[in-house]
């Protein structure tokens, strides 16, 4: 069964600095998506940011960027120049053909 | 609508009574999942349905749990003889629902609290 993990229950980061947030993940499939999402404290999720595991380029959404490790099966999230507006969840999530499987989330705080 | 829309936001009952909780997905969404949250904690997978397919009911966690799917529109989830370990905020979402499709657009949840 496939199975996301993310080791960092809580990270925090100084405003205008950057931050990794890490996420592993476990399949036997080689065709998959893989995407972070993002749940303020409004709760509604939005996206945040996709990648396709067929493609060796790593996705980039403004101050959003990923490094995709497919042999590592690792997929972790770059927030370059944190704003005060990123303090959120983030769930690291897996997609084969069907379902789609989150991880347990990490709560990132903002520090003025 | 424009987005997926849930009702109720919010829901205090009895333990031991039903509860139904309604998504309304974007239209033209093939896909549509439900999934469990509780208080500080993760998505647990509960079902999805994809167009007329079986559902994936593989997340359920206990026979009290079912939900329902009419064509690609409204879903119901049902939960009878509420526990409070069933206290969580229950989110909906809908995709198109092609392979490799992906993103996942959610509602803002309807919040359960067995008392």
């Amino acid at each position: 069964a496939q199975t996301v993990t993310q080791s960092q229950p809580e990270m925090s980061v100084q405003e205008a600095e950057t931050v990794t947030l890490s996420c592993t993940y476990d399949t036997s499939e080689s065709d998959y998506y893989l995407f972070w999402y993002k749940q303020p404290p409004s709760r509604q999720m939005i996206l945040v940011i996709r990648q396709e595991a067929y493609k060796q380029q790593n996705a980039t959404e403004n101050r959003f960027s990923v490094n995709f490790q497919k042999a590592a099966k690792s997929f972790s999230l770059k927030i370059s120049d944190s704003q005060l507006g990123d303090a959120a969840m983030y769930f690291c999530a897996y997609q084969a053909y069907d379902k789609v499987i989150f991880g347990p989330g990490t709560s990132l705080s903002v520090i003025p | 609508g424009a987005g997926v829309s849930q009702s109720p936001s919010n829901k205090v009952t009895e333990k031991g009574k039903d509860v139904e909780l309604r998504c309304d997905p974007i239209s033209g969404h093939t896909a549509l999942y439900w999934y469990r949250q509780r208080l500080g904690q993760g998505l647990e997978f509960l079902i999805y349905f994809q167009g007329n397919s079986a559902p994936d009911k593989s997340g359920l966690p206990s026979d009290r749990f079912s939900a329902e799917r009419t064509g690609e529109s409204v879903s119901t989830l049902t939960i009878q003889r509420t526990q409070q370990e069933d206290s969580a905020v229950y989110l909906c979402a809908s995709s198109l629902g092609n392979s490799f499709t992906g993103e996942l657009f959610f509602g803002e949840g309807s919040r359960l609290t067995v008392l």
